[in-house]
């Protein structure tokens, strides 16, 4: 069966420096989907960051990009020169891209340090 | 574009009420899902389509029921409401299988049961 792990329930940055959040899943398949959601106070569910799997580029939206490593089936999220606005909970999801369901990590709440 | 709109968004019920969280979307995606939230915690899958006229149990069911006529909605009805039903509850609908595939939110819908 599918799973997503984020292994980090809680980290911390200070302002302005650069953290990564880390995601890994389980799965046979080889043509996926990975995305990494962000959930502020306001509990909207803010799409971040999407991957292709079989792109092996690793995806880039401003400030955010991850690191995709797809034999060790690791998806994680660096943020760069982080900002109070970016204190949320963050998702990682996986979609099989077929007909399964998508699976969500558990989450990891990030805070910004002033 | 109006996306994935849920209501209401907030509502209050009494032990043993029913009702009924109406989603609905219009970009003509084959899933949908609902999820509830608890405080401080991830997404648990509740139910979810892979289109009209099929439906699957997530992760807890129990105490809800949703139905799947057209490709635009996806009702999730709770049935005698209890105070463990307290969440917000989240509507997402998916184009998977398609390419460019990503999972779109409603604003979520805030339930409390007193």
């Amino acid at each position: 069966a599918q799973t997503v792990t984020q292994s980090q329930p809680e980290m911390s940055v200070q302002e302005a420096e650069t953290v990564t959040l880390s995601c890994t899943y389980d799965t046979s398949e080889s043509d996926y989907y990975l995305f990494w959601y962000k959930q502020p106070p306001s509990r909207q569910m803010i799409l971040v960051i999407r991957q292709e799997a079989y792109k092996q580029q690793n995806a880039t939206e401003n400030r955010f990009s991850v690191n995709f490593q797809k034999a060790a089936k690791s998806f994680s999220l660096k943020i760069s020169d982080s900002q109070l606005g970016d204190a949320a909970m963050y998702f990682c999801a996986y979609d099989p891209n077929r007909d399964d369901k998508i699976i969500f990590g558990k989450g990891t709440r990030l805070h910004i340090l002033p | 574009n109006a996306g994935v709109t849920q209501t209401p968004k907030f509502r209050i019920l009494k032990i043993g009420q029913s009702m009924t969280l109406q989603c609905t979307q219009d970009m003509n995606h084959n899933y949908m899902y609902w999820y509830r939230q608890d405080p401080g915690m991830g997404l648990k899958l509740i139910y979810y389509s892979v289109g009209a006229g099929i439906t699957d149990k997530g992760e807890v069911p129990n105490g809800y029921n949703v139905s799947r006529s057209t490709t635009e909605d996806f009702p999730l009805r709770l049935e005698l409401a209890a105070p463990s039903q307290t969440s917000v509850y989240f509507c997402a609908s998916s184009n998977q299988g398609q390419a460019g595939n990503t999972i779109y939110f409603g604003e979520g819908s805030w339930l409390t049961v007193v």
